[in-house]
This record gives C-alpha cells, sequence and structure tokens, in this order.
C-alpha cells in the first residue's frame, strides 16, 4: 500500500524568505513523485516531477524539490518565496506498478509581506 | 489545446436531485478520475476508470456512479444529492498502462453546494 504525508498543514513565511514543504511517502514498490500547486479558486497545477535520475528536480516559479530514497522523502524548496506564491501545495505519488496516484492532504503556504 | 474541461463550473442543488458533472479530455489519455476536495481532508478518490469501459471505486463511491463508453470522456452522476456531497469536485486524467510517469493533468473543478 503507498501513503503520502505532508508533515505540515500550515507553512507561513515573510517575503523574500527561503521556504521548505516536507512530504514523506510510504511504498513498498518502486514510484514516481510529484509536486501540484493550487492557487485559490483554481484547479491543481504541475509544479515538478521527479521521474528518475538526478535526485534535484527544478520545476516552474522557481520551485525545486530534492528525492531522497533512503528517507522517502521528497522535499519542496524555494529559496526566495513572492507574495505570489501564497497557494495550497500537494505531493503526490504514483506506483510504477499501477494507475493510481496518492496525494498528501496538502500544505497551505502563505507569505506575509 | 483544451486538456481537461469540466461542466459545469457552479451548481446548487437540493437535497434529493440528481445531476451529471460532465468530464472531457482530448489528450488521448486512458486514465480518467474524479476527486472531491473538502477542507482538511485533501484529494479524495471517488471513482477512476483505466479505459472505455473499464472503471473502479476509489476511496469514497458512495452515492456516485461513473460510466466510461469514450476515451475522451468521464462523468460523474449523483443519485440523489445529500448536504454531505457539498464539495469542490475534479475531474483528472493521465496516460495509463506502461506510462506511470506521467503525471495527471486536471480540469478546473465544480463547486457544488447541496441545501
Amino acid at each position: 500500500a503507498q501513503s503520502v504525508t505532508q508533515l505540515d498543514s500550515q507553512v507561513p513565511v515573510f517575503e523574500e524568505a527561503p521556504v521548505e514543504l516536507r512530504c514523506n511517502y510510504s511504498s513498498s514498490v518502486s514510484v514516481y513523485l510529484f509536486w501540484y500547486v493550487q492557487y485559490p479558486n483554481q484547479g491543481l497545477q504541475l509544479l515538478l516531477k521527479y521521474l528518475s535520475g538526478s535526485t534535484l528536480v527544478k520545476g516552474i516559479n522557481g520551485f525545486e524539490a530534492e528525492f531522497n530514497k533512503s528517507q522517502t522523502s521528497f522535499h519542496l524548496r524555494k529559496p526566495s518565496v513572492h507574495i505570489s506564491d501564497t497557494a495550497e501545495y500537494f505531493c503526490a505519488v504514483r506506483p510504477n506498478t499501477g494507475n493510481q496516484f496518492y496525494f498528501g492532504t496538502g500544505t497551505s503556504l502563505t507569505v506575509i509581506p | 489545446n483544451a486538456g481537461v474541461t469540466q461542466t459545469p463550473k457552479f451548481q446548487v442543488l437540493k437535497t434529493g436531485q440528481s445531476m451529471t458533472l460532465q468530464c472531457a479530455q482530448d489528450m488521448n489519455h486512458e486514465y480518467m478520475s474524479w476527486y472531491r476536495q473538502d477542507p482538511g481532508m485533501g484529494l479524495r478518490l471517488i471513482h477512476y476508470s483505466v479505459g472505455a469501459g473499464i472503471t473502479d471505486q476509489g476511496e469514497v463511491p458512495n452515492g456516485y456512479n461513473v460510466s466510461r463508453s469514450t476515451t475522451e470522456d468521464f462523468p460523474l452522476r449523483l443519485l440523489s444529492a445529500a448536504p454531505s456531497q457539498t464539495s469542490v469536485y475534479f475531474c483528472a486524467s493521465s496516460l495509463g498502462a506502461g506510462t506511470y510517469n506521467s503525471p495527471l493533468h486536471f480540469g478546473n473543478g465544480t463547486r457544488l453546494t447541496v441545501t
């Protein structure tokens, strides 16, 4: 069985400060990893994905994530956040053996001016 | 390129009414799914389909029906609406078997209120 845990439900951070949103997963098989962003009253957009290869993945809007297989983590980072980054962020995994995606419960990032 | 299209954007129903949420994708994706999003509960899978004629239940299927007669369309039917079904519903699609590294593409959602 697979599960995804986003350790922080809410993260407030000041503008131009760095941020890390944490994601841990559990799976008995290899997985593909994704981060999605949801701006207020919108659908979910793909931020970045880890499929294979380099463990540091760069996405849109200056975000990056690092895959750590030993710790089964896929934390999302940005060195300097903007007001426009205020949104809900979801971590997701998809096993390499099945169709379903498994989502975390989301982290609400609020950037404070 | 339209991607995943959901209609309607908003809907208000009375308890006991039925309705169908429409979802269509133009990316030739085999995998399609419906989620509901409620505050503090993230995304919960209602039903999914791995191809035309094949559907299966997700985490919260009760009160919902689906069918998949074509690759493009995956409607979600509420049989007898209840206030507990007040939520935001998202349709999402992806490539299927053999391409599990493909991400999920989401529609813009349908906000449903049941009074």
